[in-house]
């Protein structure tokens, strides 16, 4: 079965200190892997995909398929950042997209 | 450029009232999926099209019905409103090949 697991619901760092959000996944084949933000009061949108390998507003993820994870990070956190972070992986036909469950990323100043 | 629009943004329901919540979207995309955002649980797929009259279940398809007669729009019908539907639904469209998806910026329904 496809799953994504994102196992915090929240996390809470101060501006300039890095950020690790967790991300893992159960896929049968070869994953397309995303990232995608939620700023307060926006619409959900793409951040990163592991296929393009760029760096997006700091944050970067490396596809680790030993260990099946996705885990987006950014050396030095802004307030900008702060929002909810959904990892998702596509199903393939049709383009169906399996959400985790999300992380809220709180930066305090 | 609108990109994907929904209406309404804010919507309540009686239990047993039916809705429909629309969808459209102006880039020509042949991929069009609905999801409804639950705390604790992220999206979860309702019902997706990969054209017009092409259209199939996803996760929690219960209590919903979708229909696409053009490649423009893809309304969400609610037949008979449960308190189990309150949630935020999403509107995404994608290009045939592509993997990104372009969301609508939600609506948030309750049912009362």
């Amino acid at each position: 079965a496809q799953r994504v697991t994102q196992p915090e619901k929240l996390l809470s760092v101060f501006k300039g200190a890095p950020v690790e959000l967790k991300c893992n996944y159960s896929y049968s084949g070869s994953p397309e892997l995303f990232w995608y933000v939620q700023y307060s009061r926006q619409r959900l949108q793409l951040l990163l995909r592991h296929i393009s390998r760029e760096s997006i507003k700091g944050f970067t993820a490396d596809l680790n398929k030993g260990e099946t994870s996705f885990h987006l990070k950014k050396p030095f956190a802004q307030e900008e950042d702060s929002a909810m972070y959904y990892c998702a992986l596509s199903g393939g036909y049709g383009n169906k997209l399996v959400f985790g469950a999300g992380t809220i990323l709180r930066v305090k100043s | 450029n609108a990109g994907v629009t929904q209406t309404p943004k804010f919507q309540v329901l009686k239990t047993g009232q039916s809705m429909t919540l629309q969808c459209a979207q102006d880039m020509n995309h042949e991929y069009m999926s609905w999801y409804r955002q639950d705390p604790g649980m992220g999206l979860r797929l309702i019902h997706y099209s990969v054209g017009a009259g092409i259209t199939d279940q996803g996760e929690v398809p219960n209590g919903y019905n979708v229909s696409r007669s053009t490649t423009e729009d893809f309304p969400l019908r609610l037949l008979s409103a449960a308190p189990s539907q309150t949630s935020v639904y999403f509107c995404a469209s994608s290009p045939t090949g592509e993997t990104e998806a372009f969301f609508g910026q939600g609506t948030r329904l309750t049912v009362v």
